[in-house]
């Protein structure tokens, strides 16, 4: 059984560019979440999605950020006109339907901002 | 809101048991969760711990829970180069929609 997995592992764009990151869930999960961890941070919550749904996006950034997880394919974090401060991990996490479950996280894609 | 609080390094000889402090913010967390970072990877979940329980042991790993205080520690015994991570504490402030709040984590060093 794959886990949680995340694409492309590491990300190089240019100020206003737009960077998009995917995450495949671990197979059964319908529940994902997503995270950033600025460098010597903790993770921070991003958004947390079901098919088709945002349930909470309180820790999204009010601009530039969007995320969506469609009834098929992967989750879908989009960064738009990145700019040097959007340099980070950012970290897929899933969980089985029942949201208290615990969550598992993916390897991350590290998003470098020239 | 408040953080979650960790000492951000520790460091052990191989075989000694290390203990990982962590103090969470919100009394009404349902689940505490220690998560380990290797280097350029993602976090791996090591152990969680229901709020109703004050103790739990799995192999090399026992995790505390002072509520009163609310302090949570892992112990890890025998102590391996391997185990040289960084440790993540992560509460869910009650929340019935999965949100983790983590801590800055603890960069465990251990020297042979």
């Amino acid at each position: 059984n794959a886990g949680v997995m995340q694409n492309p592992r590491h990300l190089v764009r240019r100020r206003g560019q737009e960077a998009r990151l995917r995450c495949s869930p671990m197979k059964g999960h319908s529940h994902v979440y997503w995270y950033r961890q600025l460098p010597e941070e903790g993770l921070k919550f991003m958004v947390y999605l079901q098919k088709e749904n945002i349930i909470d996006e309180s820790g999204m950034p009010k601009e530039r950020f969007s995320a969506e997880f469609p009834k098929e394919g992967p989750s879908i974090l989009r960064i738009q006109q990145v700019v040097r401060g959007d340099s980070a991990a950012y970290f897929c996490a899933s969980s089985p339907p029942k949201p208290q479950e615990t969550q598992y996280f993916g390897p991350g894609t590290r998003l470098l901002v020239l | 809101g408040e953080d979650v609080e960790q000492s951000l390094f520790l460091s052990v000889r191989e075989g000694d048991s290390s203990v990982i402090n962590c103090t969470y913010t919100d009394s009404s967390s349902t689940y505490l969760y220690w998560y380990k970072q290797e280097p350029g990877a993602g976090l791996q979940l090591l152990t969680y711990i229901f709020s109703n329980m004050d103790m739990k042991q799995d192999q090399r790993l026992t995790v505390l829970l002072n509520k009163k205080d609310k302090h949570l520690s892992l112990r890890i015994a025998d102590t391996q180069t391997g185990d040289s991570a960084i440790y993540f504490c992560a509460e869910d402030r009650g929340s019935t929609l999965g949100r983790l709040y983590f801590g800055r984590g603890t960069q465990l060093t251990v020297w042979p």
